[in-house]
């Protein structure tokens, strides 16, 4: 069966911290996403890479980064978290083919105190 | 713009029932794709369908089909014979190209609400 894990189901950080959120998929996947979702929002594109090393912007890139350095593995980071970065992340993961279906993690809700 | 618009925050519908959620879209690309997700209280974002958009037929998998109308721009979904299990947030999501990448854009969903 195809997995994506994302390594903390809950998380708790101050503000200012810097954050690490770690995804890792089993199916040999080109394709790696990072969304948040909110409630009444949805789910939004944070970032996203096609390739080893490679990272392409989406709708609400501000305040993230993110790394790519094995193909597996994909990570969020927030450099300083704030307040307003509380949100569940939702990792996904999907094969370069045309109907472009997306594998997701389970989420890591991430709580900014 | 909001390019993916699920007008129904929630819905109730009686087990057994059908019910149709639904999903319009804004894309001026002649090749796109569309799909539903189900997101249960346990968080996980299970995929449901899939329709091209040059696909004739509308999508039909087990009790999900989807009835695309492509020149209204709707994609809306119907789950016949709702189950209780059926009780979850659904999204509509459209493939599109972000910087000459395929992504998916969401809707913001939709609650299903199954009763006995």
């Amino acid at each position: 069966d195809v997995k994506v894990t994302q390594s903390s189901r809950y998380l708790v950080k101050r503000t200012g911290e810097k954050v690490f959120l770690e995804c890792v998929q089993d199916m040999d996947h080109e394709n790696m996403f990072w969304y948040r979702q909110d409630p009444g929002l949805g789910l939004r594109l944070i970032y996203f890479s096609y390739d080893v090393k490679m990272k392409e912007k989406g709708d609400i890139p501000e305040g993230y980064s993110v790394s790519r350095e094995k193909k597996e593995r994909f990570s969020l980071i927030l450099e300083s978290a704030s307040t307003n970065q509380t949100s569940m992340y939702l990792c996904a993961s999907s094969l370069v083919q045309s109907n472009e279906k997306l594998f997701f993690g389970s989420g890591t809700q991430l709580s900014v105190l | 713009a909001q390019k993916i618009t699920q007008t129904q925050p929630g819905m109730f519908v009686q087990e057994k029932e059908a019910v149709t959620l639904d999903c319009t879209y804004d894309t001026s690309d002649q090749s796109y794709g569309l799909f539903w997700y189900k997101q249960p209280s346990s968080g996980e974002m299970i995929f449901l369908i899939y329709q091209g958009s040059y696909d004739e037929q509308n999508a039909t998998e087990g009790r999900y089909s989807l009835n695309f109308q492509k020149a209204r721009k709707s994609a809306n979904l119907v789950i016949s014979a709702s189950q209780l299990g059926d009780s979850a947030m659904y999204f509509c999501a459209m493939r599109e190209l972000l910087s000459g990448y395929s992504t998916l854009t969401f809707g913001k969903g939709t609650m299903l609400l199954v009763s006995p």
